[in-house]
């Protein structure tokens, strides 16, 4: 029973291109939740979305970024144009559609992106 | 907004010795949780507490609930160099599903 998965672990991108980062919830979970980490830092939460739908974006910047969790295939977390300040970690998390939140998240290995 | 404060953010000990690390906020929560991170990889669960005043323990780590569901506390006893890590609290946003996280507490046990 596979976990989180997100890929790539690694991604290296020039100023002004496209960073796309893939994360794929555990069977059964739908409900996916993306968080940014700088280095000693604590998660700051970003989105969180269901199947086809955005529940809480209050944490996304307004600007260049945006997620989906299509009907089909991972959600995507999508970085356009990105900058220096873009370079973090990058970490989703699932938790399973009954229980919700209370019981705890299950997060993958993170995507480090490191913009040159 | 509601904010959760680890204290401390970093703790070097020896082996064997005990130690606290707290989670504070003004705002109630619906239940807090402690994550461990290993460099590299993403927060592991150790543990939810939902009741207030609740005391959960895990081997060596005792996981403590605030009466009043706002602060928390993880005390780990003979700490040993496999504890090192970051720890992390993160309570359950009001009305909102999703985790708030502490900054986090770094912690080192040294051999």
């Amino acid at each position: 029973n596979a976990g989180v998965m997100q890929n790539p672990r690694h991604l290296v991108r020039r100023r002004g291109q496209e960073a796309r980062l893939r994360c794929s919830p555990m069977k059964g979970h739908s409900h996916v939740y993306w968080y940014r980490q700088l280095p000693e830092e604590g998660l700051k939460f970003m989105v969180y979305l269901q199947k086809e739908n955005i529940i809480d974006e209050s944490g996304m910047p307004k600007e260049r970024f945006s997620a989906e969790f299509p009907k089909e295939g991972p959600s995507i977390l999508r970085i356009q144009q990105v900058v220096r300040g873009d370079s973090a970690a990058y970490f989703c998390a699932s938790s399973p559609s009954v229980s919700g939140p209370n019981y705890g998240y299950t997060f993958g290995s993170g995507t480090r992106l490191t913009v040159v | 907004t509601q904010l959760l404060e680890q204290s401390p953010q970093f703790l070097s000990i020896q082996e064997g010795e005990n130690l606290t690390v707290y989670c504070n906020s003004s705002s109630v929560f619906s239940s807090l949780q402690w994550y461990r991170q290993e460099p590299g990889e993403g927060p592991v669960l150790l543990v939810t507490v939902v009741t207030g005043g609740e005391v959960k323990k895990l081997k060596r780590l005792t996981f403590q609930f605030g009466d009043a569901r706002k602060d928390s506390s993880l005390h780990i006893t003979a700490a040993q160099p496999g504890d090192t890590g970051l720890y992390l609290c993160a309570g359950v946003g009001s009305n909102t599903g999703k985790l708030i996280f502490g900054q986090g507490t770094t912690l080192q046990v040294k051999p």
